[in-house]
């Protein structure tokens, strides 16, 4: 069954704020990842974690790996209106070879 | 590069009926794989193919199959279609299995 906890579920914010969202899990992870999925497309990776601790930028998104390896945050600064759409994290375990592990995703609506 | 290319977008079966999704990518990856989304799921794996030749069962793979027809072409065949599988299916490929998995737009199939 699912084994990632990603909250919030849902954010309605207004544009230009920033927005901040985790994944958690009783697990340990060796890569975290996140996408982002727009209405009717498939998701599209933003960024990838390999290490614990590490802390990686795309623009305006920003991602870290946690140090237990159990979790992961993706940070948005300065939002605007394409930011719109569901957010994923994704993890993949040692043990589990190539399949990754999906978060059950964050839906982010953003007011102008 | 068209990418990943999935077919058909949309589907409409009847409880019984039999369907075959296709996807193809044309990046030369070797690893490919079949997701379903289901809301406030996330993704989840039902099938995929480490490498041509091989396939390896997911998290959901009951009442589905899978042929990896080519290094391109990874195809899921539903046999007897039930409403509970009514979802949307994303197929996805990476070079390797431990690289990142891009995405293809989805199949929108509908169960009645």
């Amino acid at each position: 069954g699912q084994q990632l906890n990603q909250s919030p579920q849902s954010m309605f914010i207004q544009e230009g704020e920033d927005v901040s969202m985790n994944c958690t899990s009783s697990s340990i992870f060796n890569t975290w990842l996140w996408y982002k999925q727009d209405p009717g497309e498939g998701p599209v990776l933003l960024i990838a974690l390999y290490k614990a601790g590490e802390l990686t930028s795309n623009g305006r998104l920003t991602a870290q790996f946690g140090i237990t390896r159990k979790d992961s945050f993706l940070n948005i600064s300065a939002s605007i209106p394409s930011d719109v759409g569901i957010y994923f994290c994704a993890g993949r375990k040692e043990t589990s070879g190539s399949r990754l592990t999906f978060g059950e995703g964050t839906q982010l609506t953003v007011n102008p | 590069n068209a990418g990943v290319t999935q077919t058909p977008k949309f589907q409409v079966l009847k409880t019984g009926q039999s369907m075959t999704l296709q996807c193809a990518q044309d990046m030369n990856h070797n690893s490919m794989y079949w997701y379903r989304q289901d809301p406030g799921m996330g993704l989840r794996l039902i099938y995929y193919s480490a490498s041509e030749g091989t396939t390896d069962k997911g998290e959901v793979p009951n009442g589905y199959n899978v042929s990896r027809l080519n290094k391109r072409e990874f195809s899921l065949r539903l046999e007897s279609a039930a409403p509970s599988q009514t979802s949307v299916y994303f197929c996805a490929s990476s070079l390797r299995g431990f690289e990142t998995q891009y995405f293809g737009p989805g199949t929108r199939l509908l169960v009645l």
